[in-house]
């Protein structure tokens, strides 16, 4: 079992730009969430999706947007990039008999 | 709103002996659930125990076990015989959502184990 996968795993991107992050969840898992985790922070809540549909959210601007896909992989995808969204980006898969499991996350620098 | 508050940012310890990590947290509801998750330097957060608000038996994973005092909302984390791969960020969550509900996180406490 490879657990969550998350790709990639570094990225630079410059203000204003559109970035998308990859993840893939653990065998067995419908739900994927994603966190942001600042430097030095504990992760926040971005939003949550199970059966394609997002459930939950967190308090995130619309720039932060996402999708799931009938195999139930999960991109997260970020609009107009400000400096303040560089963070360490952590994918989180889960089901209704299991808790979540992060992936390794993908570290996201703007400039 | 749910808060939740890690007050030792950073912790060191002895190899082989005990350490307590302090959290506490904020809630009106009466059923959650509460989580502690280590993240080493690799960034992989990584679930160390949970506990279930609705029972009162504190929790126990091999050298990780729990005080949780519903009442005065403190979920502390104790670890014995600390060992160098305990070095780590040490992060307390709370979920109102059952154990895939959205998680809320504590801003952590950096524990060193030293030799």
């Amino acid at each position: 079992d490879a657990g969550v996968t998350q790709s990639p795993t570094h990225l630079i991107k410059t203000r204003g730009q559109q970035v998308t992050l990859r993840c893939s969840p653990k065998s067995g898992h419908d739900t994927v969430s994603w966190y942001q985790q600042a430097l030095g922070q504990g992760p926040q809540f971005i939003f949550q999706y199970y059966e394609e549909e997002e459930r939950q959210r967190g308090n995130f601007p619309d720039r932060f947007s996402g999708h799931q896909f009938p195999n139930y992989s999960s991109e997260l995808n970020v609009n107009a990039l400000l400096l303040g969204d560089s963070a360490l980006y952590l994918c989180a898969s889960s089901s209704d008999i299991d808790e979540q499991y992060f992936g390794p996350g993908t570290r996201l620098t703007v400039t | 709103a749910q808060t939740v508050t890690q007050s030792q940012p950073e912790m060191s310890v002895q190899e082989a002996e005990t350490v307590t990590l302090s959290c506490t947290y904020d809630t009106s509801e009466s059923n959650y659930y509460l989580f502690w998750y280590k993240q080493p330097p690799s960034r992989q957060m990584i679930l160390v125990i949970r506990q279930e608000a609705y029972k009162q038996q504190n929790a126990t994973e091999n050298r990780f076990s729990v005080n949780f005092q519903k009442a005065a909302k403190s979920f502390s984390l104790k670890i014995s015989d600390s060992q160098l791969g305990d070095t780590a960020m040490y992060f307390c969550a709370f979920s109102e959502g059952g154990s895939q509900g959205n998680l809320i996180f504590g801003k952590g406490t950096k524990l060193s184990v030293k030799p």
